[in-house]
């Protein structure tokens, strides 16, 4: 069964950039969905089909994939920006979640 | 605005059952794709099941496959989640979500019902 792979953590200083890969196999031929899921709360979509961002997502939120993997990119990282992050994909008609990648903001 | 609220989700013995729902409004629910999620405590998402708009079409993972059922009432905009057979392993915060289709993301998301499987 197809596997996404995530960083368990991800440290950014802040005003700084954080890159949060999602490795899987080929996923640069998969879109790839991103979500937010801070403390006590439900998750948020912020990336969808790769690059696009839902409305009200800050264009500080962006995203890549190519070849075996994803990336989730957060410029000028905010305290308010700390949360859990999952990628997402589809395979065979079946959801696949990745791990979840902590981003601590320093 | 989209809401999403999930309910019934309770302390149930292991073998036991429970039927969690979730209350849908401010969408064209009949239009949508609808997903429960589930989060064990301190652990990652783990997406369960969906189905289509129309209830055609229904998908499993293999661990509630057998065990859960999903349906839905478009008329009163309800998505329900049928769970026998209960496990401690399905312990966890149950989200109901929306989406446009197989193969969409999960566009909103409720706030999660917490289901507990113990004796």
């Amino acid at each position: 069964s197809y596997e996404l792979t995530q960083p368990l953590s991800v440290s950014v200083a802040l005003g700084q950039t954080a890159n949060i890969t999602c490795e899987g196999y080929n996923i640069g031929t998969k879109y790839v969905h991103w979500y937010q899921q801070k403390p006590g709360q439900a998750p948020a979509l912020v990336i969808f089909r790769d690059n696009n961002r839902p409305s009200g997502i800050p264009e500080r939120f962006s995203g890549s994939s190519s070849g075996n993997t994803a990336t989730l990119t957060i410029t000028r990282a905010q305290a308010g920006d700390e949360a859990d992050y999952y990628c997402q994909v589809w395979d065979s008609h079946i959801v696949i979640f990745g791990g979840g990648t902590g981003l601590s903001v320093l | 605005q989209v809401q999403l609220v999930e309910s019934g989700g309770v302390l149930v013995k292991p073998g036991g059952s429970l039927r969690v729902a979730c209350t849908a409004s401010g969408f064209s629910f009949s239009d949508y794709f609808m997903s429960w999620i589930r989060q064990a405590p301190g652990k990652g998402l783990e997406w369960i099941s969906y189905m289509s708009a129309s209830g055609a079409t229904k998908r499993y993972a293999d661990s509630v496959r057998g065990r859960f059922i999903i349906s839905r009432d478009n008329a009163n905009n309800l998505l329900f989640l049928q769970m026998d057979n209960l496990r401690a392993e399905d312990t966890a915060v149950y989200y109901c979500a929306s989406l446009g289709g197989s193969y969409h993301p999960f566009d909103s998301w409720g706030q999660g019902t917490l289901v507990t499987v113990s004796s």
